[in-house]
């Protein structure tokens, strides 16, 4: 079974362009959590979903940040309009049900780069 | 909402010694506290948890210790070895929620 897989691993954009960062969950798992890290601190919630639903996006600023989960496909996080402070490791964790499990795996991470 | 502090922020040992790091929380209703290694330029790995129905949880060399009175818990490693010098990091959730909650971590040196 798979690990959780994100891509690019690394990414570089300029002032004002779009991120794009995909999240593919482990298999069987419907439950994805967004984060951000930046360097020397610790994880920041942005968003959880569920398959197709944002059930908490209340970590995410409602500019220029938006999330998603199809039915099919991975999940995306979209960065429009990047500024450097949008410069982070983001990781995205995936979670068979949920906080009521408990557990979640995390992705090795997409480092952006706003230049 | 839920608030998790951790400390020490660094943390050095020798080898072979035992190293804990402890982490507070201020809500209640947490349930569930696991704890997350994290290497140079890696995801987070998960390396043990603990519910709130227990005290106390060992695997190995790591141990999970939980006062759910005091609202603490805490991540001890004996016989360190250079190999779990990384960031550890703690996180508390409750059933009724949607989030985790991490601490702010811990960069743990083992000195050979």
């Amino acid at each position: 079974n798979a690990g959780v897989m994100q891509n690019p691993r690394h990414l570089v954009r300029r002032r004002g362009q779009e991120a794009r960062l995909r999240c593919s969950p482990m298999k069987g798992h419907s439950h994805v959590y967004w984060y951000r890290q930046l360097p020397e601190e610790g994880l920041k919630f942005m968003v959880y979903l569920q398959k197709e639903n944002i059930i908490d996006e209340s970590g995410m600023p409602k500019e220029r940040f938006s999330a998603e989960f199809p039915k099919e496909g991975p999940s995306i996080l979209r960065i429009q309009q990047v500024v450097r402070g949008d410069s982070a490791a983001y990781f995205c964790a995936s979670s068979p049900k949920g906080v009521r499990s408990g557990e979640q795996y995390f992705g090795p991470g997409t480092r952006l780069t706003v230049t | 909402g839920e608030n998790v502090e951790q400390h020490p922020s660094t943390l050095s040992v020798q080898e072979g010694d035992s190293a804990v790091i402890k982490c507070t929380y201020s809500d209640s209703a947490s349930n569930y506290f696991p704890w997350y290694k994290q290497e140079l330029g890696k995801g987070p790995q998960l390396i043990i948890d603990i519910r709130s129905n227990v005290g106390e949880k060992k695997d190995q060399r790591i141990a999970v210790t939980l006062n759910k009175t005091a609202k603490h818990f805490s991540l001890h490693i004996t016989e360190t070895q250079p190999e779990d010098s990384a960031v550890y990091f703690c996180a508390a959730s409750m059933n009724t929620g949607n989030q985790f909650y991490f601490g702010t971590g811990t960069s743990l040196t083992v000195i050979p």
